[in-house]
């Protein structure tokens, strides 16, 4: 266990679909993120959150949309998808952006299959 | 950031010391090491970091050269549950949030 929460663990949505990612964090964390993981590839990370306000995306397309709406919670919504976007979905969070940016604590991550 | 090198698989028996390298040899001054590790369809999980000098912790240990040009993660005891991918990031110490992964080391521990 580390402290941060996803759900649901797995999902199987259509291209038409609406569905929402959600995560969690219990470590008092000011800072949270998403990455993203294809099969055989590296984690590529998405969006950052600091305090609430989002301090980067990453060039992800705006069928992802990402809602902090406090320094606890984090969801992605998602709207359209294509099945190349497939994937693991991780969730992870740290003290803040700057000395404690470096030590993530991930969730387990979302699986989702787009038919 | 300082870009690194690792071998992409490796064997290690269990119950003895697994020992994965790491090259930046363009690691900067400010510049801090640190490793990660993701076990199968989970998320990664920190080990440890360090800036010049060797660290340990109750899961591994980490020796750096005097050079900063490589680094070596010490598991000293491997079990299978050690079984993951590992990762090695170089990242200044105050410019934290983006972590970029590479490819890792797939470390199989066999009994």
């Amino acid at each position: 266990e580390t402290g941060v929460t996803q759900t649901p663990r797995h999902l199987v949505m259509g291209m038409t679909n609406k569905k929402s990612l959600k995560c969690e964090q219990h470590l008092g964390h000011n800072a949270m993120y998403w990455y993203k993981q294809s099969a055989k590839k590296p984690l590529e990370l998405m969006f950052v959150y600091n305090f609430k306000e989002q301090t980067e995306n990453n060039s992800v397309p705006s069928r992802f949309s990402p809602e902090c709406p406090n320094s606890s919670h984090l969801f992605l919504h998602l709207h359209t998808l294509q099945p190349e976007d497939s994937a693991l979905y991780l969730c992870a969070s740290s003290q803040d952006l700057l000395a404690g940016g470096m030590e993530q604590f991930f969730g387990p991550g979302t699986r989702l299959t787009v038919l | 950031d300082a870009k690194t090198t690792q071998p992409p698989s490796m064997d290690c028996a269990e119950g003895r010391a697994a020992n994965l390298p790491c090259n930046h040899s363009t690691i900067s001054g400010n510049e801090y090491v640190y490793w990660y590790r993701q076990i199968h369809s989970q998320g990664p999980q920190y080990i440890i970091h360090g800036l010049k000098n060797n660290e340990t912790n109750e899961m591994a240990s980490l020796i750096i050269t005097e050079d900063r040009k490589s680094s070596t993660l010490i598991l000293p005891h491997a079990t299978l549950r050690d079984t993951a991918v590992y990762y090695c990031i170089v990242r200044v110490y105050n410019q934290g949030g983006k972590l970029i992964f590479g490819q890792g080391t797939e470390l199989s521990v066999k009994p």
